[in-house]
């Protein structure tokens, strides 16, 4: 059962546009939203995250939008920049009652030059 | 490089062969955590340490999956008897628990293990 996913495994954005990747959750106790940046041969990098009291919480380029009557989370870059081109992996965690985070599958961002 | 430090970065071994990895945290961390990644998915949890102490661990970890994190500073994740579907890509966290970035993870860049 993926309680974390990422439905487009892809996306193409053009440089300085806006670059919307999507996330949606299962399981109502997640109370707490990451996501992640992955290069090749690199382990991932943490971007951004957002806790359940909040529904948007913003960090320069990125801004991380939270429904949680539609377990939905997206991840907005703006503008989008070539440097930008990698795996977005969100994840979910409990935090209270498990350690664990949950990883979606990834959405590969491609920014055109 | 203050960063996580994994060791080795690749590993090839035969079906039914033992296989170590080593992870290094940053320094001060007391939060560490393995997964595995195969191709195509997300990061699997595995396990996690709370300084020396192994708290939670995944159903999915079979028995012949064990690590340790003996001092409460490197972790080692050992595989016994390997299978060719282990291959993957073992990854190491770390973060610090008690400040407001707890949640934040620090990754390793990871050990590709590869059963033939």
């Amino acid at each position: 059962d993926q309680q974390v996913k990422q439905n487009s495994p892809s996306l193409s954005v053009q440089e300085g546009r806006i670059s919307i990747l999507n996330c949606d959750y299962t399981n109502s106790m997640f109370d707490y939203f990451l996501w992640y940046k992955k290069y090749p041969a690199e382990g991932p990098t943490f971007l951004i995250s957002i806790s359940s009291i909040k529904d948007k919480n913003e960090d320069g380029r990125f801004t991380v939008f939270l429904n949680k009557s539609a377990k939905h989370l997206s991840l907005h870059i703006v503008p989008s920049q070539p440097g930008d081109s990698a795996v977005y992996f969100c994840a979910a965690t409990a935090t209270s009652g498990t350690y664990k985070y949950i990883f979606g599958t990834g959405t590969r961002l491609k920014v055109l030059a | 490089d203050t960063g996580v430090s994994q060791d080795p970065r690749h590993k090839i071994t035969k079906r039914g062969q033992n296989v170590t990895f080593r992870c290094d945290p940053i320094s001060e961390h007391n939060r560490l955590y393995w997964y595995r990644q195969t191709l195509g998915q997300g990061p699997e949890f595995l396990t996690y340490f709370q300084n020396e102490a192994q708290l939670e661990k995944s159903r999915l970890l079979s028995d012949r999956f064990s690590a340790e994190r003996p001092k409460g500073s490197f972790s080692t994740l050992e595989i016994q008897r390997t299978e060719q579907g282990d291959s993957a890509m073992y990854l190491c966290a770390s973060s610090l628990r008690g400040t407001m970035s707890y949640n934040e993870q620090f990754f390793g860049p990871g050990t590709r293990l590869t059963v033939l």
